[in-house]
């Protein structure tokens, strides 16, 4: 089973600032089955991210992702207000699929 | 518009069964693998099992193998997630939800049905 690692497991800034979320993988993950899910309080989880670095419909291009082999990365390059969630990543090239554990983005 | 509905989540003791069902709609669902994905209550996502898009392939996490058993109706456009032998570990929000890409069981979740919770207890 592929472990994902996310980090930091909360993260707290200030609107306005630029946020950087890691996500690791115990062994290489395909570019292409690694996705970004952000989910609020509530609610179900919501794709951000999808293949590591495209933007899924109707996500503000102040997200992107990056990485390849172990190390992928969720940036928010100026967070809105109605950023602050909890960010997820998910492999979905190896069964059994696995998600992280999670990184909540909070108000600082 | 995409829409996946759930139902027959509810209080069930250990050892007891449920059936979930969910009904999916705007798509094309015999093109799609389906899967289901728990939240315990305050946890993360934990990711259950998954069908291919024919019914002829299905996978599951080992914490339920040999327990649940997932199963599609493509001519009624339902996936379902027979749950045996439950446990209170098992209590959790169960979402169905879709893959991307047409025919592609590798491909990640792009949309997800609201939930159903299931409680075991005694």
């Amino acid at each position: 089973e592929i472990v994902l690692t996310q980090s930091p497991g909360t993260l707290s800034l200030s609107p306005g600032e630029r946020a950087t979320l890691s996500c690791r993988a115990s062994q290489s993950v395909s570019s292409t089955s690694l996705a970004w899910y952000q989910q609020k309080p509530g609610q179900a989880p919501r794709l951000l991210i999808y293949g590591a670095s495209n933007r899924a419909s109707g996500i503000p291009d102040r997200f992107s992702g990056s990485g390849s082999g172990t190390d992928f990365a969720l940036t928010i390059s100026r967070l809105e207000p109605e950023d602050f969630a909890v960010y997820y990543c998910l492999q979905s090239g190896t069964s059994p699929k696995t998600f992280g554990q999670g990184t909540k983005l909070e108000v600082k | 518009e995409v829409q996946l509905v759930e139902t027959g989540g509810g209080l069930v003791h250990p050892g007891g069964s449920l059936r979930l069902s969910c009904a999916a709609s705007g798509f094309t669902f015999s093109s799609y693998a389906m899967t289901w994905v728990r939240q315990a209550p305050g946890k993360g996502l934990d990711w259950v099992s998954i069908i291919n898009y024919s019914g002829a392939g299905t996978s599951y996490a080992d914490a339920v193998k040999g327990r649940f058993t997932i199963s599609r109706d493509n001519s009624k456009n339902t996936v379902f997630l027979q749950m045996d032998s439950l446990r209170a570990e098992d209590t959790a929000i169960y979402y169905c939800a879709k893959t991307i890409f047409p025919r592609d069981s590798a491909s990640c979740i792009d949309f997800w049905g609201q939930g159903t919770l299931v409680t075991v207890s005694s």
